[in-house]
């Protein structure tokens, strides 16, 4: 099955430029959808289509893919940004979703 | 305001069955694919089951395929999953989700807001 690798933490100072990284084989030609977690509450999603926002989510919030790593950026972070972050894409093989194992966002 | 409300999680033995409902509002369940994602203890996300709009087709994470059987009812807005022969590991919270383009992009566009499930003697 397609293998997403996130890293597990990933710190920023308020204010400043948030990227969490999601790598995968090729995941270019994939599109790739973010969830934002927050400690204790269901998943939202925060980017689908790559770079796709729902309504609601923030333009501090920004999605990028190509190669083998697709980026979420947050510019202007703030400390409610404070969250787990998920990557996911279709599984070509099954055709089911599959998610990256989610990097811890922290607001120094 | 779509809303997704999970009942009839708790504790059960291990080998013992459960049945998870979802009843859903604020759009037209029956026109949507829905599934059911999972996140252990301190873990990350596993999508584990998903059933078309009509109820014709289903489908499985090679984890569950055997034991849980996910089914709806659009007379009644609600999404089920049935599970049999519990495990320890399938000890997590589950969400009801319903999802996006299924066929060529499939995302979760709406979660609710989990119910747990413990499996342990």
């Amino acid at each position: 099955s397609y293998v997403l690798s996130q890293p597990p933490s990933v710190s920023v100072a308020p204010g400043k430029t948030a990227r969490i990284s999601c790598g995968g084989n090729n995941i270019g030609t994939k599109r790739v959808h973010w969830y934002q977690q927050k400690s204790g509450q269901a998943p939202v999603l925060v980017m689908y289509f790559d770079s796709d926002r729902p309504s609601g989510i923030p333009a501090r919030f920004s999605g990028s893919n190509s190669g083998n790593t697709a980026t979420l950026s947050i510019i202007r972070v703030e400390a409610g940004d404070e969250a787990d972050y998920f990557c996911q894409v279709r599984d070509s093989d099954s055709g089911h979703p599959v998610f990256g194992g989610g990097t811890k966002l922290t607001v120094l | 305001e779509v809303q997704l409300l999970e009942s009839g999680g708790g504790l059960v033995q291990p080998g013992g069955s459960l049945r998870l409902s979802c009843a859903a509002s604020g759009f037209t369940f029956r026109s949507y694919v829905m599934s059911w994602v999972r996140q252990a203890p301190g873990k990350g996300l596993e999508w584990i089951s998903g059933i078309r709009a009509g109820g014709d087709e289903s489908y499985y994470a090679d984890s569950v395929k055997g034991r849980f059987t996910i089914s709806r009812d659009n007379s009644r807005d609600t999404l089920y999953l049935h599970m049999d022969s519990l495990r320890v590991d399938d000890t997590a919270a589950y969400y009801c989700a319903k999802m996006g383009d299924w066929d060529y992009n499939p995302h979760v566009n709406y979660w609710g807001r989990g119910i747990l499930v413990t499996v342990s003697s």
